[in-house]
């Protein structure tokens, strides 16, 4: 099983552009989690999920947006990029045990 | 705001040796305490995890320390190995409902370095 896959790996943007962070889980969680790291200050919670076509904010909401058509993906826009939205994006997904599945990470500079 | 804080900020032992790392929270509704485990250029990884009606939980060489009273607990790693140097983070979530899934919370992450 592959887990959690993000895609890209890295990537630079400009600001005021917009990209798609990609997440897939082939786990059958029902929940979903995007959370940026930034260094000191350890993961925020963006968005989460828990089920197909349902979402909600989590602690640091603004700039993103999510949709999750499917058990499977949950990708996170980003409309108009800012040097702030520099960081490196992890993706997350659970069952009712509680634990968390990460995937490997986005890291995203913003110039 | 539900926060979880955590120390040191990093922490540097010689191999043998046995770090502790500390969180505390301030939710008392909070149930469920995992720490993860995360080296460079990878994801967080589970290590292990405690609920509140146990006081400690010991698995290999990581041991979890929970003091409910003070609302605080406690990573401890024994006989440390170089392979032990990550970045450790706390967390911290409430029961879960289905409408909102367990969020975690997390420290603010303990960068350990154990030299040889």
């Amino acid at each position: 099983n592959a887990g959690v896959t993000q895609t890209p790996k890295f990537r630079i943007l400009k600001i005021g552009q917009s990209m798609t962070l990609q997440c897939t889980q082939d786990m059958n969680h029902n929940y979903m989690y995007w959370y940026r790291q930034d260094p000191g200050m350890g993961l925020k919670l963006i968005y989460y999920s828990v089920g197909a076509g349902i979402t909600d904010k989590g602690e640091v909401p603004n700039g993103y947006n999510v949709s999750r058509s499917t058990t499977e993906d949950f990708p996170l826009r980003l409309e108009l990029a800012a040097p702030s939205q520099t960081s490196v994006y992890f993706c997350a997904s659970s069952n009712s045990n509680y634990g968390y599945t990460f995937g490997s990470g986005t890291r995203l500079t913003v110039v | 705001q539900q926060q979880v804080k955590q120390s040191p900020q990093s922490l540097i032992v010689q191999k043998g040796g046995i770090p502790i790392i500390n969180c505390a929270y301030e939710n008392t509704a909070f149930d469920y305490f995992p720490w993860y485990q995360q080296f460079p250029g990878k994801g967080p990884a589970l290590l292990i995890a405690i609920r509140p009606d146990v006081s400690e939980k010991k698995e290999g060489r990581f041991t979890i320390s929970f003091n409910k009273s003070a609302k605080q607990f406690s990573l401890h790693i024994m006989d440390s190995q170089p392979g032990d140097s990550a970045t450790y983070f706390c967390a911290a979530s409430e029961r879960r409902r289905e409408s909102s899934g367990s969020r975690l919370t997390f420290g603010e992450g303990t960068q350990l370095t154990v030299n040889p």
